[in-house]
């Protein structure tokens, strides 16, 4: 069983559109994550969730919007798409803030 | 505010090698620290953790680290490499107690070749 997946695996798209990425948690974890990791491979953090609550906006565009339906999903809703979004998303997950995070495969967004 | 350092973004070892990948830290609370590995389009994945217990934390796949507070780092070793070691290697730093937003700050990674 894979303990987070993300849906789907590649996403290409057009500069303006909306897209969404998914993210599910069957470990049953408290918090969710959404990081990204750019063409140089560095990761930042964008937002976390803990019990479906926003904990950290790490100053990403309002383009970006996280929702949390329940403890086990996090998904990433992304509007009018610019090329600098291009990049490789990661969902992750850990039982507490501050525990070892679990990590998804990746979303590679390639905006054209 | 935390940061982490990793010195070297390229090593190159030989096959049945010692590994040493470096990382150094900046916090103003105690730290956990953590080692991650990414291969090629894939997700990453837990090495070991350091959570303020011992110093010297011993990982999936024959790597370690150890923790030395007085020089702020946490350098990941493997004492024989093998080619399925070749990857991208990450140290994270996040904060705990009631500094804990959760939030993983990674290190700018460092790729490890292995050759034959």
């Amino acid at each position: 069983d894979t303990a987070v997946s993300q849906t789907p695996k590649y996403l290409v798209t057009q500069m303006g559109n909306d897209k969404s990425i998914k993210c599910e948690q069957n470990l049953g974890h408290d918090t969710m994550y959404w990081y990204k990791q750019d063409s140089k491979k560095f990761l930042k953090i964008m937002f976390s969730y803990n019990n479906k609550e926003l904990i950290i906006n790490e100053t990403v565009p309002n383009r970006f919007s996280p929702k949390s339906p329940d403890k086990a999903h996090l998904n990433l809703h992304i509007n009018s798409l610019e090329l600098g979004d291009s990049a490789v998303y990661f969902c992750a997950s850990s039982q507490l803030l501050g525990y070892e995070q679990y990590f998804g495969p990746g979303t590679r967004l390639t905006v054209t | 505010a935390q940061s982490v350092t990793q010195l070297g973004s390229h090593v190159s070892v030989s096959e049945g090698a010692l590994v040493l990948l470096r990382c150094n830290y900046s916090s103003s609370v105690p730290p956990y620290l953590f080692w991650y590995v990414q291969y090629p389009n894939q997700g990453l994945q837990l090495l070991l953790k350091y959570t303020s217990a011992a110093t010297l934390v011993k990982g999936i796949n024959g790597f370690e680290a150890e923790f030395k507070k007085s020089e702020t780092s946490f350098h990941l070793t493997k004492p024989s490499a093998h080619m399925s070691d070749a990857a991208e290697y990450f140290c994270a730093v996040s904060g705990h107690g009631s500094s804990n937003t959760g939030k993983l700050i990674f290190g700018q990674g460092t790729t490890l070749q292995v050759k034959p």
